[in-house]
């Protein structure tokens, strides 16, 4: 079946503009997870979802980031005011119930000039 | 809280072997590794459980010692794919289960 989409794959944009980052997870997963992947780092944690519940937001690094689940299928992750070191690749990953195997989708790449 | 992984990198040639370790300084209930090819997105390899287990995929195998809170990645007789960096995401015992915390990455680059 049809993995985790992510979109765009590729954003670039001007230092204090907001971009909305989308992410399509796995059908019938319950869980949802975002990662921010700086350049040679490895992955952090910024938020997950689990069903109808309150999204543990313990990662988000500043209140510019934001995320949202509708429907308890797409999320959106929504940076405003983009600052330069925003810029990274955000992974988003979809697992079928808590502490299961995540899925990770191919990434959006974020440059902030 | 991070876990720290050893080594950084490795370099090796096809057919060598390799161990990759993944220690933490909280007790764990779960370790799950994952191999991230370069510009792709983490593929999941296995998840190892509280209860000192040891798993095996093809010749990627890997184990869990609760009591020192490390996790080892065995990779042997290497081929040329699994170059990549390597991760480990922790759960803690006794937390949050859903939520890994992974390390660094270590670096593995298998050479013909």
């Amino acid at each position: 079946g049809a993995g985790v989409s992510q979109s765009p794959s590729n954003k670039v944009t001007e230092k204090g503009k907001d971009v909305e980052l989308r992410c399509d997870p796995i059908s019938g997963h319950t869980a949802l997870y975002w990662y921010r992947q700086s350049l040679g780092q490895g992955l952090e944690f910024l938020i997950y979802f689990q069903g109808n519940s309150a999204p543990d937001k313990s990662g988000l690094p500043s209140d510019r980031f934001s995320a949202e689940r509708t429907g308890g299928s797409v999320s959106t992750l929504t940076i405003q005011r983009t600052q330069q070191e925003d810029s990274a690749v955000y992974l988003c990953a979809s697992s079928l119930a808590p502490g299961t195997t995540q899925y990770f989708g191919p990434g959006t790449r974020l440059l902030v000039l | 809280q991070q876990p720290v992984q050893s080594p950084q990198a490795v370099i090796l040639r096809e057919g060598e072997d390799a161990v990759i370790n993944c220690s933490s300084s909280k007790a764990l209930y779960s370790v799950h590794w994952y191999r991230q090819k370069h510009g792709e997105a983490p593929v999941f390899l296995m998840i190892l459980l509280k209860g000192g287990e040891q798993k095996g995929h093809e010749k990627i195998s890997a184990s869990f010692n609760e009591k020192k809170q490390q996790s080892s990645l065995y990779l042997t007789a290497s081929q040329l794919s699994y170059s990549g960096t390597y991760f480990c995401g922790t759960a803690p015992y006794g937390g949050a289960t859903n939520k890994l915390i992974f390390g660094t990455g270590t670096l593995l680059a298998v050479q013909p």
